[in-house]
């Protein structure tokens, strides 16, 4: 066990819907990442947080949201939801921006 | 952005065999992580070796920061071993704190 919570861990949703997938860091971690991890792309950065801040940015869409609460929990938000937005998504927590990451067992996503 | 390249991209073995995973990145790192994605794809740390050697159990990895190149060692394989085996980097420069994943290497350890 990781220590990193994600929530839920398979959603089933049709097109159109929009989902918030939620992660709880490990206990001290201030930095957040999340990671969509598709057949044909690999593992794909999405965004990071830090201490409730935006930090680094990736191929995020802009139907995707994301932010980081004061208690350091994270939320994805995803709308407008497409066939191609199945994968698994992934959160990851470190203790700072450039040291050991932990991932979640992620949050498996199926649009239909 | 930085550049990381994994190789083999497969490799299969009989139980018992030992193998070595290499990771090439394009620029300096201030952080490198391996990761086992098991069957149920969970990613499970193996280590985190931005330079230097460490050893866990049967398994070691090295890497040359100087060079560019990680190694990863799977000594005596069993078949729990399989799975998708991930080098991600850091890169030190700049403002980019992305952990940067390769494709992977697939290794599948037969009876």
């Amino acid at each position: 066990d990781s220590g990193v919570t994600q929530t839920p861990k398979h959603l089933i949703t049709a097109t159109g819907q929009r989902v918030t997938l939620r992660c709880s860091p490990r206990s001290g971690d201030l930095s957040v990442y999340w990671y969509q991890q598709s057949l044909d792309q690999g593992l794909q950065f999405l965004i990071q947080y830090y201490n409730g801040e935006e930090r680094a940015k990736g191929n995020i869409l802009e139907r995707f949201s994301a932010q980081q609460f004061p208690d350091l929990h994270s939320e994805l938000n995803l709308s407008s939801l497409e066939l191609g937005d199945s994968a698994l998504y992934f959160c990851a927590s470190s203790v700072s921006i450039n040291t050991e990451a932990f991932f979640g067992q992620g949050t498996r996503l199926t649009v239909v | 952005g930085i550049q990381v390249e994994q190789s083999p991209p497969d490799l299969i073995l009989q139980e018992g065999a030992n193998s070595t995973l290499r990771c090439n990145f394009s620029d300096s790192v201030n952080n490198l992580q391996w990761f086992h994605q098991n069957p149920w794809g969970q990613l499970i740390n193996l280590f985190y070796i931005p330079s230097g050697t460490k050893q866990n159990g049967r398994l070691s990895a090295t890497t040359v920061a100087t060079e560019r190149y990680s190694l990863l060692y799977i000594s005596s394989s069993q078949t729990t071993d399989s799975g998708v085996y991930f080098c991600a980097v850091q890169n030190s420069g700049g403002s980019n704190y992305k952990l940067t994943f390769g494709k992977g290497t697939l290794l599948t350890v037969n009876p």
